[in-house]
């Protein structure tokens, strides 16, 4: 079946303005993750829901990071006022229930703040 | 919170021979230790997990053992083979969700 859809894929900004990356879930998954990968380094927590709440928001780096979902399904993820080291490659992921199950990521969006 | 490293970065090694990487995390709560395969302008992929109560898996060509005492997880892959060439990710887990994962190994098959 469909795997976790991240759009857009690439995006370029112009630093100052905000961004908003989207992600869609495999259906049925009831957990969501977003995670931030930074030029050669691992992978950065940032948040996830359990439904459309955000037990857990203690990566977001800072206030202008912000994310929500809807309906149990579809995420976005906002960051505003960009900054040059907002950079980064910004991956969704979603599992069947927040535990025992294993995490399936998306390709990510990979974000250039200029 | 969990700090997980991870080596070497980089590792060459020729086609049919074995390659091993290695884990290291800080917190002995952990309990899940998943393994991930990203290839270029893809995600990462599982490949393996292993939970605290076990202390060897084996899946085909892939292996992870466990030592909970010296707080470390190794990857095995036998045989290797072109495709298995690729960026591989070890993470650590106390509560299911929130993963931490090492820097990377970029592994090359050379044929």
């Amino acid at each position: 079946g469909a795997g976790v859809s991240q759009s857009p894929s690439n995006k370029v900004t112009e630093k100052g303005k905000d961004v908003e990356l989207r992600c869609d879930p495999i259906s049925g998954h009831t957990a969501l993750y977003w995670y931030r990968q930074s030029l050669g380094q691992g992978l950065e927590f940032l948040i996830y829901f359990q439904g459309n709440s955000a037990p857990d928001k203690s990566g977001l780096p800072s206030d202008r990071f912000s994310a929500e979902r809807t309906g149990g399904s579809v995420s976005t993820l906002t960051i505003q006022r960009t900054q040059q080291e907002d950079s980064a490659v910004y991956l969704c992921a979603s599992s069947l229930d927040v535990s025992v199950s294993p995490l399936h990521f998306g390709n990510g969006t990979r974000l250039t703040v200029t | 919170g969990e700090n997980v490293e991870q080596h070497p970065s980089t590792l060459s090694v020729q086609e049919g021979d074995s390659a091993v990487i290695k884990c290291t995390y800080s917190d002995s709560a952990s309990n899940y230790f998943p393994w991930y395969k990203q290839e270029l302008g893809k995600g990462p992929q599982l490949i393996i997990d292993i939970r605290s109560n076990v202390g060897e898996k084996k899946d085909q060509r892939i292996a992870v053992t466990l030592n909970k005492t010296a707080k470390h997880f190794s990857l095995h892959i036998t045989e290797t083979q072109p495709e298995d060439s690729a960026v591989y990710f070890c993470a650590a887990s106390l509560n299911d969700y929130k993963l931490s994962f090492g820097a990377g190994t970029t592994v090359t098959v050379r044929a």
